[in-house]
């Protein structure tokens, strides 16, 4: 069976850094391409960006180009995004997604929560 | 960047109804289409991809249509449990992009 869990809630004050995780599951993550997805409170869908974790070939979204790193390590199945100084509109959930022709599996998301 | 604009941004209907969701690109994307369902609480669900290819597990009252610019999502007698809200989104050309999204609420 397919599984992407994440890493659990955060609560952070502005400036701190933050790296959350996605650890695949069920098949070979090397091979599959894994997206992250940001939605804030009450709005809806945003790609942030995409990881290759065979190769680490990574694409962000413009958007989001160099507001986070998108890293992962296929020794551990596992992906991460990470921010070097949160600030207060970064508070929402992340989910990763599993992207073939559409993204069929997701993590169960991330409530990162940043607030002084 | 294409733009995926989503229409009607809500909708009102009655259960046992039809309901049509429209999905406009702001240019061709091919059939590189995919709708998504997102309950609250919960991540989105892949119901259609490829444009009119329903995923794994989807029952056959959903169908999508459409190719390029113009993509339809009809969902055919609602039950209860689809009053929630529909993405579309293209992964023809990076970024990806989603619709800003269509609820269908209970009339």
């Amino acid at each position: 069976e397919v599984q992407l869990v994440q890493s659990g809630a955060e609560v952070k004050e502005p400036g701190e850094s933050l790296k959350i995780s996605c650890k695949g599951s069920g098949y070979s993550f090397a091979n599959h391409w894994v997206a992250w997805v940001r939605q804030m409170p009450g709005k809806g869908l945003e790609w942030m960006g995409i990881i290759h974790p065979g190769d680490s070939d990574t694409r962000y979204s413009p958007s989001f180009q160099g507001q986070v790193t998108i890293s992962a390590d296929k020794s551990i199945s596992t992906a991460y995004v990470q921010w070097s100084s949160l600030k207060a509109s970064d508070t929402a959930i992340y989910f990763c997604a599993r992207h073939e022709t559409g993204a069929e599996y997701w993590g169960q998301g991330t409530l990162v929560t940043v607030s002084s | 960047e294409t733009v995926m604009t989503q229409s009607p941004a809500a909708l009102s209907m009655s259960p046992g109804e039809r309901v049509t969701l429209s999905c406009r690109a702001s240019q061709g994307v091919s059939r590189n289409l995919a709708w998504y369902q997102q309950k609250p609480g919960q991540a989105p669900r892949l119901l259609i991809y490829g444009a009119s290819t329903r995923a794994t597990g989807i029952p056959a009252r959903f169908s999508g249509s459409g190719s390029e610019t113009e993509f339809t999502l009809t969902i055919n007698s609602l039950q209860s449990e689809d009053f929630v809200v529909y993405y579309c989104q293209q992964y023809n050309d990076w970024p990806w992009t989603f619709g800003q999204g269509t609820k269908v609420e209970v009339k």
